[in-house]
């Protein structure tokens, strides 16, 4: 089974801080992404790494940025967060290719205070 | 990149069959379509995808029309656990997921 684990389940952190949300696969996949799910707007794709080093801007980077220096990790940071940024994100992860199927982690729900 | 379109909200009894229909007008000609599931506090579940006619797994068919611009979800004989938020998909990936929508099942 393909396993995505995000570091935390839940964090609390204060405005202005430095945020890293860690995300890890198992399964050699290609492909990493970052969302973010508020109430009714769906899951809004932050950035994804379609190789190590390689990124690419989703629909809503601002705030955000990336680092894949390793295949199996793809780390979000915020640089310095603010209280619109409290929300639930979703590292998810597929194989490339052909296969369109995304894996996803639990989520980290993230409170910025 | 396509961008679907699906209700917002359907209702349905356990043991009937919930169809949930998806616009994509313009899908790319190598697209494949996907549908996801997720219920509170869990990440999305991959359930299904296609590309024309249709797709039948243990959990759901698919139904792509011959012009692909919309693609209809059939579950069949919900239960109380089928109750979740379902999410198409246009494309392949870099594209956020839509609201989706949400299927109630009720005894």
């Amino acid at each position: 089974d393909v396993k995505v684990t995000q570091s935390s389940r839940y964090l609390v952190k204060r405005t202005g801080e430095k945020v890293f949300l860690e995300c890890v696969q198992d399964m050699d996949h290609e492909n990493m992404f970052w969302y973010r799910q508020d109430p009714g707007l769906g899951l809004r794709l932050i950035y994804f790494s379609y190789d190590v080093k390689m990124k690419e801007k989703g629909d809503i980077p601002e705030g955000y940025s990336v680092s894949r220096e390793k295949k199996e990790r793809f780390s979000l940071i915020l640089e310095s967060a603010s209280t619109n940024q409290t929300s639930m994100y979703l590292c998810a992860s597929t194989l490339g290719g052909l296969s369109y199927e995304q894996y996803f982690g639990p989520g980290t729900r993230l409170t910025v205070t | 990149l396509a961008k679907t379109t699906q209700p917002i909200s359907m209702d349905s009894y356990e043991g009937q069959e919930v169809n949930i229909t998806c616009s994509h007008n313009n899908i790319a000609t190598n697209d494949y379509i996907t549908w996801y599931q997720q219920f509170p506090s869990q990440g999305p579940r991959f359930i299904i995808q296609g590309y024309k006619t249709k797709v039948t797994n243990e959990v759901a068919s698919l139904f792509i029309p011959a012009d692909r611009k919309s693609s209809t979800l059939s579950l069949p004989r919900v239960s109380l656990s089928d109750t979740a938020v379902y999410y198409c998909l246009g494309a392949k990936y870099k594209l956020s997921f839509g609201a989706g929508t949400t299927v109630t099942v009720r005894a």
